[in-house]
């Protein structure tokens, strides 16, 4: 199975700072990479698909870059509204794997 | 407007049985794959199966091969997941997913989620 890795566990920063959350994976997926949203208590959101493709109606604050193995996500100018836990997932071959999420937290 | 609920969850001893479903509505249900993915209470995400539109290609996380059985009814737009031999380690909110076509892709749409306890 493939795995992916997501780097920090935890991410502390404040209003307006530019964010990057990074997402490896163990072996080459191209450009099969989405990232979601979660809040607590709530189903994720859809950001970006396709590594770069950002999503019908999410802002564009919001970007994502890379392929093979290195992936990042970027939020350029952190809003209160995005704190919560980011998921990178592969979608390569027949089976789909989810990193183990970052947390956006208010510094 | 794309809707989807989940029903099914509860309690369930170890060793025991569940069937969850997924009810779809606002989209052309049989053009898409769909997928379940679960949550375990405080943990991360963890996709458990996914199914092609056609409900001819299916596929599952290693964790639940041979256990689960995903299946999909497009005349009645229903999505389901059997899950037998169930363990404490299945417990978490079971979420029904919409992929963005017809075969494995990312997930654009999801369910609320329905739990599943496992205990004794």
């Amino acid at each position: 199975d493939i795995q992916m890795t997501q780097s920090p566990s935890t991410l502390s920063a404040s209003v307006g700072d530019r964010v990057t959350i990074t997402c490896r994976a163990s072996q080459s997926i191209s450009i099969w990479l989405a990232w979601y949203q979660q809040k607590p208590g709530k189903a994720p959101k859809l950001l970006i698909y396709k590594a770069s493709s950002l999503e019908s109606g999410v802002p564009s604050r919001f970007s994502g870059s890379g392929s093979g193995t290195e992936f990042t996500l970027s939020i350029s100018s952190l809003q209160p509204d995005d704190f919560a836990t980011y998921y990178c997932q592969q979608y390569n071959l027949d089976s789909r794997t989810f990193g183990q999420g970052t947390k956006v937290e208010i510094k | 407007e794309v809707q989807l609920l989940e029903s099914g969850g509860g309690l369930v001893q170890p060793g025991g049985s569940l069937r969850l479903s997924c009810a779809a509505s606002g989209f052309t249900f049989s053009s898409y794959a769909m997928s379940w993915v679960r949550q375990a209470p405080g943990k991360g995400l963890a996709w458990v199966s996914g199914i092609s539109n056609s409900g001819g290609s299916t596929y599952y996380a290693d964790s639940v091969k041979g256990r689960f059985t995903i299946s999909r009814d497009n005349s009645k737009n229903t999505l389901s997941l059997q899950m037998n031999s169930l363990r404490a380690e299945d417990t978490a909110v079971y979420y029904c997913a919409k992929d963005k076509g017809s075969s494995a892709m990312s997930i654009d749409y999801w369910g609320q989620g329905t739990l599943v306890s496992v205990s004794s």
